[in-house]
């Protein structure tokens, strides 16, 4: 059964570096979407993705993020200057490309980052 | 802005049938989505109920009723494989864009007995 992929699964970095969090969403799938998880907590929206633009952001996503599709497998999430609040399981979800199966989104295993 | 109430925890033993509630308060409401997480997991996707009513995949039911900002999700037949987190969310979007986004509730940790 396809599924999303995540790398790395765990990022270990120092406040103010660069990190590049890594997506491989379900092939036939156009519509992209990062969300975080800090522990023990609820699993927050950050952006979604559709057309090579972003179709909707949260007040989270500031503009220490970014994000990108590469090329036709990959999407990115960029944060360019890590905080210790940062820290948090970094999920990566895509839905179908049917209209009216917008709804199903499919979670990849997710990347824990921790910001030192 | 966005807010969902859900119990932070039900214990059930195999074989029972639990309901676990979820009301929320939100603008531009598309639906409300059920998701199931294991430990740390990835959240997997249950169920999706756009419309009033009652929507049933196997031992598990969704129900949504608009009027009353209300939903549920019912489990059935209990297995211990069921303990795990599930977390209403509402799909929503603050600009009307077609996807819109999921607002996650902070999810109730469901403990099955033997």
């Amino acid at each position: 059964e396809p599924e999303v992929t995540q790398t790395p699964s765990h990022q270990v970095t120092q406040m103010g570096q660069e990190v590049i969090l890594r997506c491989v969403p379900i092939s036939n799938h156009l519509y992209f979407y990062w969300y975080r998880q800090i522990l023990g907590q609820k699993v927050e929206f950050l952006v979604s993705f559709y057309n090579n633009e972003i179709s909707e952001k949260s007040e989270i996503f500031d503009d220490q993020f970014s994000v990108e599709r590469p090329d036709g497998s990959n999407f990115t999430l960029k944060i360019r200057s890590t905080k210790l609040e940062d820290s948090a399981m970094y999920f990566c979800a895509s839905s179908p490309r049917k209209a009216g199966e917008l709804y199903e989104q499919y979670f990849g295993p997710g990347t824990r980052l921790t910001v030192t | 802005g966005q807010s969902l109430e859900q119990p932070s925890e039900v214990t059930a033993v195999e074989g029972a049938i639990v309901q676990i509630n979820c009301t929320y308060q939100t603008s531009g409401f598309y639906g409300l989505s059920w998701y199931q997480q294991h430990d740390g997991g990835a959240p997997t996707f249950l169920s999706y109920n756009a419309l009033d009513g009652l929507e049933e995949t196997g031992r598990f039911s969704s129900f949504l009723s608009r009027s009353d900002s209300y939903g549920y999700l019912l489990l059935q037949e209990l297995q211990m494989k069921d303990s795990a987190s599930y977390f209403c969310a509402v799909r929503t979007s603050d600009r009307g864009s077609t996807l819109g986004r999921l607002y996650f509730g902070r999810g109730t940790q469901l403990t099955v007995w033997p």
